[in-house]
């Protein structure tokens, strides 16, 4: 157990609708990052948060958003989904922003109809 | 831009055979390089990680050696069992000030065979 929480598991939506991703990170880590597995692009960064700020983009849509809340834990808001967001969701946490180890948490699987 | 490129997989090795799963990398400065397993319906579990040159790191049996001269990170276990069947993520830390993602290489699918 890494100590990193998401919810929910499984979550099976219809295209256009909007979805809402949730991670803790573990005690005391400050920084949160959101990766996207799927079968065609494997992992990718999408974006980090530090201390409530987005510290980082990588490869992620517009549609898609999100944000940390004062008590550290972090939301991830895709919207207008196509059936191509279906994909494995990691958040992972660390620290702070260097080279610290990021611990993984178990997942999200999206599943869009 | 920065890349991890990893063998392709999928690996099928019998009980106790050796294992090698090659990773190299492409980057600016030097990253800390990491070797991250997951298991079936399970998410990324860090396996070990080396933070400099010639930093071995080791967990499970498994080692990895960070060569910088070659770029590589390879994984390497002398005797495998039927549990260590899963896939291997070769991934390298970012050297963005003040953000430090991962890139991952695209993952080794191994089975293990008794």
């Amino acid at each position: 157990d890494s100590g990193v929480t998401q919810t929910p598991k499984h979550l099976i939506t219809a295209t256009g609708q909007r979805v809402t991703l949730r991670c803790s990170p573990r005690s005391g880590d400050l920084s949160v990052y959101w990766y996207q597995q799927s079968l065609d692009q494997g992992l990718q960064f999408l974006i980090q948060y530090y201390n409530g700020e987005e510290r980082a983009k990588g490869n992620i849509l517009e549609r898609f958003s999100a944000q940390q809340f004062p008590d550290l834990h972090s939301e991830l808001n895709l919207s207008s989904l196509e059936l191509g967001d279906s994909a494995l969701y990691f958040c992972a946490s660390s620290p702070g922003t260097g080279r610290e180890t990021q611990y993984f948490g178990p997942g999200t699987r999206l599943l869009v109809l | 831009g920065d890349s991890v490129t990893q063998m392709e997989g999928p690996v099928t090795l019998s009980e106790e055979a050796f294992l090698t799963i090659n990773c190299t990398y492409t980057a600016t400065g030097y990253p800390s390089l990491f070797w991250y397993v997951q298991y079936p319906g399970e998410g990324l579990q860090l396996l070990l990680k080396a933070t400099k040159a010639d930093d071995k790191g080791s967990n499970k049996g498994f080692e990895a050696t960070y060569r910088k001269e070659t770029t590589s990170f390879h994984l390497e276990k002398g005797s495998v069992q039927v549990s260590d069947s899963a896939v291997y993520f070769c991934a390298k830390g970012g050297s963005g000030a003040g953000s430090y993602q991962l890139t991952f290489g695209k993952g080794t699918k191994l089975s293990v065979i008794p």
